[in-house]
């Protein structure tokens, strides 16, 4: 399939350690934040998301953070595994009323070493 | 369940030519949005149908168009291509007003322009 993120940053890490993928959103009016999972050929996956009103939200190995103050968001990957190898991006977006346009961060690589 | 299906999943035109991609939501959604994503990039919103409408719309000029049935499947053509249009365009489904505004994506239809 077709790379995708060619000329994307890239964070390296072993198989097992945690990873932490940062982005800054742009709108401060944004209420909705979403990560999304990108693989080769693919299209975005939904990982997990974080409503305004909450800082921290917890997955199956996966963490989001959001920081409204400096307009920050992460997501944290324990336990990096081969098959999260893949471009990550952050969309945000105005999700009240439905009128709920994904606004997408540029995206990181993540490449996992075993 | 059947996720969201876009076709075709590849597609060579010419410039000057016309195309119409499809869409086919997720099981219970009613709302479409169209993306285009060149190589590298992050995903740039198009426009969002829900109940027939086009209700929202991206930074694209009036050769995107679309179109939304009654069943909430979708289309996206594009007149007068030109080179630039080559990318990856992805549809995402979702629902208004109801538990699940979080959009989810289809696998993309990759168009080259020649």
């Amino acid at each position: 399939g077709e790379s995708v993120g060619l000329h994307l940053p890239t964070l390296s890490v072993q198989e097992g350690d945690n990873s932490i993928i940062n982005c800054a959103y742009s709108n401060s009016a944004s209420d909705y934040f979403i990560w999304y999972k990108q693989e080769s050929g693919k299209g975005p996956q939904f990982i997990i998301d974080i409503r305004s009103n909450m800082d921290k939200r917890q997955g199956q190995r996966v963490t989001v953070l959001l920081n409204k103050t400096v307009k920050h968001l992460s997501l944290q990957i324990a336990a990096t595994q081969p098959g999260d190898s893949a471009v990550y991006f952050c969309a945000e977006t105005a999700a009240s009323g439905g009128y709920n346009k994904l606004i997408f961060g540029a995206g990181t690589r993540l490449a996992v070493h075993p | 369940d059947a996720g969201v299906t876009q076709s075709p999943t590849h597609l060579i035109k010419t410039r000057g030519q016309q195309v119409t991609l499809r869409c086919s939501p997720k099981s219970g959604h009613d709302t479409v949005s169209w993306y285009q994503q060149a190589l590298g990039q992050g995903p740039q919103f198009i426009f969002q149908y829900y109940e027939e409408e086009e209700r929202q719309r991206g930074n694209f000029p009036d050769r995107f168009s679309g179109h939304q049935f009654p069943n909430y499947s979708s289309e996206l053509n594009v007149n007068a291509l030109l080179l630039g249009d080559s990318a990856l365009y992805l549809c995402a489904s979702s629902t208004t007003g109801g538990k699940e505004e979080t959009q989810y994506f289809g696998p993309g239809t990759r168009l080259l322009v020649l």
